[in-house]
């Protein structure tokens, strides 16, 4: 399966700020997908990522708060602008081959809001 | 009501027992059914990846999905405490998008 970086591993930010976060894949893939973790709670996914394409947006989720880029079949993007104590979570990437396929997951961001 | 049911736990039990993990689901539109399991501090790593219902066999673990009762399950045979992680399950239909229980927390004491 694929290999999958992110990057910052973990952050402290202060409210207001915006935190990108980077995620390489080791082949390239067609489908990049966007998650959150909150404590207690199920993976939620805030968006897909198709390269050549905007990222299409979970319900809840919107562009001008979680703007992703794809610029390549291997690299994608997400960034949580504006944060709040509420946006403090865990951040995922992950990746599949197509339809049906399983997808296979970073070891995720872990953000921390002041 | 979620789409997906999946009991927390904790779970403690001790090595060498058979576990039991389970999840619930509405939508029988889902085909595509997964087990993840999650160490703390790493991301979701597949288990099990099975295509509509039946048993598939992997090792020490079997995956199970019953359609008929939207149930699937994970056994896990001879558990160790190499094992102690949580365990998510996840399921999707005709589109990419999964859909997750909450996890089940699995402790095997020596």
């Amino acid at each position: 399966s694929a290999v999958i970086s992110q990057k910052p591993s973990r952050d402290i930010c202060q409210r207001g700020t915006s935190l990108t976060i980077q995620c390489q894949v080791d082949s390239q893939v067609t489908m990049m997908f966007w998650y959150r973790q909150q404590p207690g709670q199920s993976l939620t996914l805030i968006a897909t990522a198709n390269q050549g394409s905007e990222a299409t947006y979970e319900s809840g989720f919107v562009i001008d708060k979680f703007p992703i880029s794809r610029p390549n079949l291997t690299f994608s993007t997400l960034t949580v602008s504006n944060m709040s104590p509420e946006d403090s979570s865990i951040y995922l990437c992950s990746v599949n081959t197509g339809l049906g396929q399983p997808q296979h997951f970073g070891d995720g961001t872990r953000l921390s809001i002041l | 009501q979620k789409e997906v049911e999946q009991d927390p736990g904790p779970l403690s039990v001790p090595e060498g027992a058979i576990v039991s993990l389970n999840c619930t689901y509405s939508n029988s539109a889902f085909q595509y059914f997964m087990w993840y399991r999650q160490y703390s501090r790493k991301g979701p790593e597949l288990l099990m990846y099975t295509y509509s219902s039946g048993n598939k066999e992997d090792g020490r673990f079997t995956a199970q999905v019953d359609k008929s009762s939207k149930y699937i399950s994970l056994f896990i045979r001879d558990s160790q405490p190499s094992d102690s992680a949580t365990y998510l399950c996840a399921m999707s239909g005709n589109t990419d998008k999964l859909i997750f229980g909450t996890g089940t927390r699995l402790q095997v004491f020596p």
